[in-house]
């Protein structure tokens, strides 16, 4: 079955630049969307459609795809954003959904 | 507001059916769908499929197949997801969640833009 790899943790201290990676050999035909999921609550959607922000998203939230490999990028890190973070996107047919096994962003 | 609350927790024995639902609020419910996710303890988020609440379609997980059915009540803005033949492995909080693109049962280009808390559901004997 279809799969999308994401680094299990990155770290960053505030202020700073987090960079948060997604590979699936399908993302040049699929759209990748982010969510962030903090501990007892549900996930919500950051990025949609590769790079567009929902409203209500902070602009430091920005997201990006080059070939098999999308990056979710948060700028200037603050405590707030320490969260799991999960890409999901569909198989090549587009028939099922998949989930990144999901990052968890600890800011120092 | 757009809004969707889930029923309560469940504890059933292996081999038992469970159903949950999802009752929509905040928007016209039958222009969109709703999606399925599960996460099970310290585990991450799992597909299990969407059903449209236009036209009652729907796509399931392989791995489900047999075992799960969504349904929508259209009168009272209401998802459903049943999933029968319980294992310990289905211990989760499941998750509904706002599907856009009702009319298409291609994945592409449509994604998840609202949440319910999740409903936990316990197995064992």
């Amino acid at each position: 079955s279809y799969e999308l790899t994401q680094p299990p943790s990155v770290s960053v201290s505030p202020g700073q630049t987090a960079r948060i990676t997604c590979s699936g050999d399908a993302l040049p035909k699929q759209y990748a969307y982010w969510y962030q999921q903090k501990p007892g609550q549900a996930p919500v959607l950051v990025i949609y459609k590769d790079s567009e922000r929902p409203s209500g998203i902070p602009e430091r939230f920005s997201g990006s795809s080059s070939g098999t490999t999308v990056t979710l990028t948060i700028s200037g890190v603050q405590a707030e954003d320490e969260a799991d973070y999960y890409c999901q996107s569909a198989d090549s047919s587009g028939t099922y959904g998949v989930f990144g096994g999901g990052t968890k962003l600890t800011v120092l | 507001q757009v809004q969707l609350v889930q029923s309560g927790a469940e504890v059933k024995k292996p081999g038992a059916s469970v159903k949950v639902s999802c009752k929509a609020s905040g928007y016209t419910f039958t222009s969109y769908g709703i999606s399925w996710v599960r996460q099970a303890p310290g585990q991450g988020l799992e597909w299990m499929g969407w059903i449209s609440a236009y036209n009652g379609n729907t796509n399931y997980a392989q791995k489900l197949q047999g075992r799960v059915t969504m349904t929508t009540d259209t009168s009272t803005s209401t998802a459903y997801m049943e999933l029968r033949s319980l294992r310990s492995d289905d211990t989760a909080v499941y998750y509904c969640a706002r599907r856009t693109g009702p009319y298409s049962s291609n994945e592409y280009g449509n994604y998840m833009d609202v949440w319910g808390k999740g409903t936990t559901v316990t197995v064992s004997s």
